[in-house]
């Protein structure tokens, strides 16, 4: 069964404590991407990552990095949290044709006090 | 990239059909109209998608304008368990699904 895997589900920090959020993935797909959403603005995408050692900014990455040292896992890093980033966060795996399905994770909500 | 654009909200009876509209004027010859839903509390998930034709699987049809500038996701009859928002989008070349906009929020009455 394709699953996509986010840890933790549910996190709330502080302002400047390092964290980082997690995604793996057991479809062997290329593609993994990261989605923020907020009330009212849908799902706005942080980074993406086409295969291993290539990621790519989206529309909102600033405050946040990515890294994809293995086709299976690509974890969200927030070096230094800010209150603006308290938000639902949802990861997404997909092939690289545009025909592919995308699969996303549960979601992590995040409150960043 | 192409954009797309939904009404903000639609209601439903139980059981009846609902047409979901979806404008994409700006769409390309090569692009794909894909559709997803997004359920109260769960990610994003896949409904249907296609490029000319109209389309049918087990969850829904997908009927496409013949300019293509258009597109109606069609659930034949709805239920309870279709109340969600329903987003229309278009990856762009690299299949990279960028924004999902607000999509369709759709209320299904008993």
């Amino acid at each position: 069964e394709a699953q996509v895997t986010q840890n933790p589900r549910y996190l709330i920090t502080v302002t400047g404590k390092k964290l980082t959020v997690t995604c793996s993935q057991n479809m062997n797909h290329e593609y993994m991407s990261w989605y923020r959403q907020d009330p009212g603005l849908g799902l706005r995408q942080i980074y993406y990552s086409m295969n291993v050692e290539v990621t790519d900014k989206g529309d909102v990455p600033e405050g946040y990095k990515v890294s994809r040292k293995e086709k299976r896992n690509f974890p969200l890093i927030l070096e230094s949290p800010s209150p603006n980033q308290t938000s639902l966060y949802f990861c997404a795996v997909k092939g690289l044709s545009s025909t592919d399905t995308q699969y996303f994770g549960p979601g992590t909500r995040l409150t960043v006090l | 990239d192409a954009k797309t654009t939904q009404p903000n909200s639609m209601e439903s009876n139980e059981e009846e059909p609902v047409h979901l509209p979806c404008n994409h004027s700006t769409i390309s010859g090569t692009d794909y109209i894909h559709w997803y839903r997004q359920l109260p509390s769960q990610g994003p998930e896949y409904v249907i998608h296609g490029l000319t034709s109209n389309v049918n699987n087990r969850m829904a049809s997908l009927a496409i304008a013949e300019d293509r500038k258009s597109s109606t996701l069609i659930l034949h009859r709805a239920t309870l368990r279709d109340a969600a928002v329903y987003y229309c989008i278009l990856p762009n070349n690299a299949g990279n699904m960028l924004t999902f906009g607000g999509g369709t929020r759709l209320m299904v009455k008993p």
